[in-house]
């Protein structure tokens, strides 16, 4: 069935670098991209969307880069702090209403 | 402005049982959605009510059951509980009638069922 997918479970960056996190998805038809982050004992916060008719939008040192040919999303961290450290999760709707598919999450650490 | 609240926090029930969840959206959000979440299937979305109608639902079994209230307060039921159903159960809140909008999760309920 459709999917999204992480390539990573875990990845570990130095404090002040950049992070990375990627994501595939296999349903053509998603026209929208979020990116959440889930701290421990909390819900899911959402930090940035991209809607498919765009390939790049920046926030406040996030970036999502979305790459329809190949179907890859990810979302860059710059100078990355302890505060970063969670889970982030790439999810993605294909028009039906709020019905969000989530990915199975990246756990991002960072060392201090 | 108040965030999403759920209660209880925390649940421990037996297999057969039924239990019933509760959602309290931000002040003027008129959409809410479930999501079950489970280390093994992350989180998966349950169903979404909008206006007191459900407008979708997942791929889950007539077990699980919601509605929401005119004050767009929502539950969620799931009878019958199985050991499976064991997970934290997340709401979210969204202002916006249009498809998918941001939306705001709650703490969730850790449900437990033995």
């Amino acid at each position: 069935g459709e999917s999204v997918g992480l390539h990573l479970p875990t990845l570990s960056v130095q404090e002040g670098d950049n992070s990375i996190i990627n994501c595939a998805y296999s349903n053509s038809a998603s026209d929208y991209f979020i990116w959440y982050k889930q701290e421990s004992g909390k819900g899911p916060q959402f930090i940035i969307d991209i809607r498919s008719n765009m390939d790049k939008r920046q926030g406040q040192r996030v970036t999502v880069l979305l790459n329809k040919t190949v179907k890859h999303l990810s979302l860059q961290i710059a100078a990355t702090q302890p505060g970063d450290s969670a889970v982030y999760f790439c999810a993605e709707n294909s028009g039906g209403y709020q019905k969000v598919t989530f990915g199975t999450g990246t756990k991002l650490q960072v060392i201090p | 402005k108040a965030g999403v609240t759920q209660t209880p926090r925390y649940l421990i029930k037996t297999r057969g049982q039924q239990v019933t969840l509760s959602c309290s959206p931000i002040s003027g959000h008129r959409s809410v959605s479930w999501y079950q979440q489970t280390p093994g299937q992350g989180l998966q979305f349950l169903f979404e009510y909008f206006s007191e109608t459900q407008r979708n639902k997942g791929n889950f079994p007539g077990r699980f059951s919601g509605r929401q209230f005119s004050n767009s307060r929502s539950e969620m039921n799931v009878s019958t509980l199985e050991l499976g159903d064991s997970a934290l159960y997340l709401c979210a809140s969204s202002s916006s009638g249009q498809p998918v909008y941001e939306q705001y999760f709650g703490p969730g309920t850790r449900l437990t069922v033995t």
